[in-house]
């Protein structure tokens, strides 16, 4: 079965400055999604990256992205320029390829605080 | 685009009632929905996969005569708390996965939750 591991509990940030968020997961799968969601005060989860582990290179959104590494089974995301409005709790997921109803698994989230 | 609404977003009812949430895809149609529930400072926890005219598939440890769940549109699944007692207060979160246009698209879009209190 697949897993996803955080092990940051919390983490905490100055304002504009870079933050990187862990994220391992185990599967034997070879062609696999792997997403970062973040889920501010207001609880409504968005999509932040989303990365094909068919692709190489790493995926990019703004100020947000991701060192994949496919090897060693590792998936961190960076924040650059950190903002206020980034303080949220942020999760990461992994989806299996194809399928109609392949699940998400989330791990247990990083609740990231950015400071004024 | 990908917006997926969710109603109510809050609700209280009596112990004994039942309480009916409604998710919507907005501007794609959604062949797959999920229903998931969330403990505060937990992640979220999958109840059930639900397609487009077919029964729902629930996880294990989750009853399915208590937590009802119609998908009979491309647009629209319903997940329906029978007999609420205070145990199943929660915050109940919908996400949508489908077809846009003629590009599929794997990736789970979240409705914004409703929180249920059960007196």
């Amino acid at each position: 079965a697949q897993t996803v591991t955080q092990s940051q509990p919390e983490m905490s940030v100055q304002e504009a400055e870079t933050v990187t968020l862990s994220c391992t997961y185990d599967t034997s799968e070879s062609n696999y999604y792997l997403f970062w969601y973040k889920q501010p005060p207001s609880r409504q989860m968005i999509l932040v990256i989303r990365q094909e582990a068919y692709k190489q290179q790493n995926a990019t959104e703004n100020r947000f992205s991701v060192n994949f590494q496919k090897a060693a089974k590792s998936f961190s995301l960076k924040i650059s320029d950190s903002q206020l409005g980034d303080t949220a709790m942020y999760f990461c997921a992994f989806m299996n390829y194809g399928g109609a109803t392949n699940k998400l698994i989330f791990g247990t989230g990083t609740l990231l605080a950015v400071q004024p | 685009g990908a917006v997926v609404s969710q109603h109510p977003s809050w609700v209280i009812c009596k112990s004994g009632t039942s309480v009916k949430i409604e998710c919507r895809s907005l501007d794609f149609q959604a062949t797959t929905m999920f229903w998931y529930r969330q403990f505060p400072k937990q992640s979220l926890m999958l109840m059930a996969t639900s397609n487009e005219g077919s029964k729902a598939t629930y996880e294990q440890g989750v009853e399915k005569d208590k937590f009802l769940i119609n998908h009979a549109s491309l647009t629209l699944s319903t997940l329906t708390v029978t007999s609420a007692h205070p145990e199943d207060s929660s915050f109940y979160i919908c996400s949508a996965r489908g077809s846009r246009g003629q590009q599929r698209t794997d990736t789970q879009y979240f409705g914004p939750g409703t929180r249920l209190t059960v007196l």
